[in-house]
């Protein structure tokens, strides 16, 4: 079974635009987080999607949103892009045991 | 909040050297325990985890004891190859409708043939 996919892999944007990130789950996986992991520092919880509804939030401005798609692949999407936005952003999902998390290769976002 | 905090690294060990990474938690109730390593240019891998007090998470030679009383989940193994040389973070479930991940700063080990 293939893993947690995410793209792209690299991005490079400048301030002010803005960017969307993909992730597809392991089949049967119903569950998607976001996290950002800036360099030298662990992930940082974004988002949680369960069947389509957000179930958890974490500290981030509204510039960042989310969403999941029927076949639970979700997006990220960051408006008005800031320096302090460049980030490796990792996408997780679960299955019944939501404890149990699969991380994806990340994408490797920098902001000029 | 909760929070986790791991030892500070780069940790530098020679090739079968014992390996300990520290790591201490503050939670409130009994959050599941997880240890994750990253390796260059990848994403994060479950190394092993611990759901409840006393329990022993083990995988790959590694293991890590869920200990309530000192709020630790100290990482160990007994011979490091070179190959382990990766980011090691511990990290905590709050256990809640989200299954949030709460991660520490990560501990960097290099281990040297």
């Amino acid at each position: 079974d293939a893993g947690v996919t995410q793209s792209p892999t690299h991005l490079i944007k400048t301030r002010g635009q803005h960017v969307t990130l993909r992730c597809s789950p392991i089949s049967g996986h119903k569950s998607v987080s976001w996290y950002q992991q800036v360099l030298g520092q662990g992930p940082q919880f974004i988002f949680q999607y369960y069947e389509k509804e957000e179930r958890g939030r974490g500290n981030f401005p509204d510039r960042f949103s989310a969403r999941q798609f029927p076949n639970y692949s979700s997006e990220l999407n960051v408006n008005a892009l800031l320096l302090g936005d460049s980030a490796l952003y990792l996408c997780a999902t679960s299955g019944t045991d939501k404890n149990i998390q699969y991380f994806g290769a990340g994408t490797r976002l920098s902001v000029l | 909040g909760d929070s986790v905090t791991q030892m500070e690294g780069p940790v530098t060990l020679s090739e079968e050297a014992f390996l300990t990474i520290n790591c201490t938690y503050t939670a409130t109730g009994y959050p599941s325990l997880f240890w994750y390593v990253q390796y260059p240019g990848e994403g994060l891998q479950l190394l092993l985890k611990a759901t409840k007090a006393d329990d022993k998470g083990s995988n790959k030679g590694f293991e890590a004891t869920y200990r309530k009383e000192t709020t630790s989940f100290h990482l160990e193994k007994g011979s490091v190859q070179v190959s382990d040389s990766a980011v090691y973070f511990c990290a905590l479930s709050d256990r809640g409708n989200t299954g949030k991940l709460i991660f520490g700063q990560g501990t960097t080990l290099q281990v040297k043939p």
